[in-house]
């Protein structure tokens, strides 16, 4: 079946400008992540999303990151007056329970503000 | 907070066998895995182990825990010019979050 999907691949967007990430799950996964991953790092977690609970919001580093995710399927990053320190691949995830189970990760969204 | 490290690049030659390494700070770490990321695309799973397992076999891959030194391995026998890519090992204490490794970038020379 279809895996987890991420759209645009790329953004280039110039300082200032707000951006929308998006991820489609896959279908059934009741869990959602996403993470950030800085050139030559390893994934900064961002926000986590399990079914209609309170999402988990720790890992946004400011509040211009946002995140929206409806029930369990499509979920939306945004991130409001884009910064040079921002450029990164955001990574989505998704899995069918939380709990020590696979994670399944979208292609990713390379994002570039210059 | 949890702390993992990785070394950040492994060069071998094909054939050979390449050992990945990983240390992590918290004891109560409860599964334990290894993702493959290639240029441009996600991560993938390739293996994971238990706590209370020392070693795991699949084909290619032995996974080794160390609990006493907090020390996890990934060996993969008869490396392969495929194998080239970014190797993150993650860490769970049975909740959702995971914790992943900085990643080593595995090269293969031909």
């Amino acid at each position: 079946g279809a895996g987890v999907s991420q759209s645009p691949s790329n953004k280039v967007t110039e300082k200032g400008k707000d951006v929308e990430l998006r991820c489609d799950p896959i279908s059934g996964h009741t869990a959602l992540y996403w993470y950030r991953q800085r050139l030559g790092q390893g994934l900064e977690f961002l926000i986590y999303f399990q079914g209609n609970s309170a999402p988990d919001k720790s890992g946004l580093p400011s509040d211009r990151f946002s995140a929206e995710r409806t029930g369990e399927s499509v979920s939306t990053l945004t991130i409001q007056r884009t910064q040079q320190e921002d450029s990164a691949v955001y990574l989505c995830a998704s899995s069918p329970l939380a709990l020590n189970y696979e994670q399944y990760f979208g292609p990713g969204t390379r994002l570039t503000v210059t | 907070g949890e702390d993992v490290e990785q070394s950040l690049f492994l060069s071998v030659r094909e054939g050979d066998s390449s050992v990945i390494n990983c240390t992590y700070t918290d004891s109560s770490s409860t599964y334990l895995y290894w993702y493959k990321q290639e240029p441009g695309a996600g991560l993938q799973l390739l293996t994971y182990i238990f706590s209370n397992m020392d070693m795991k076999q699949d084909q290619r891959l032995t996974v080794l825990l160390n609990k006493k030194d907090k020390h996890l391995s990934l060996r993969i026998a008869d490396t392969q010019t495929g194998d080239s890519a970014i190797y993150f090992c993650a860490l769970t204490s049975g909740t959702y979050k995971y914790i992943f490794g900085t990643g080593t970038r595995l090269k293969v020379l031909a």
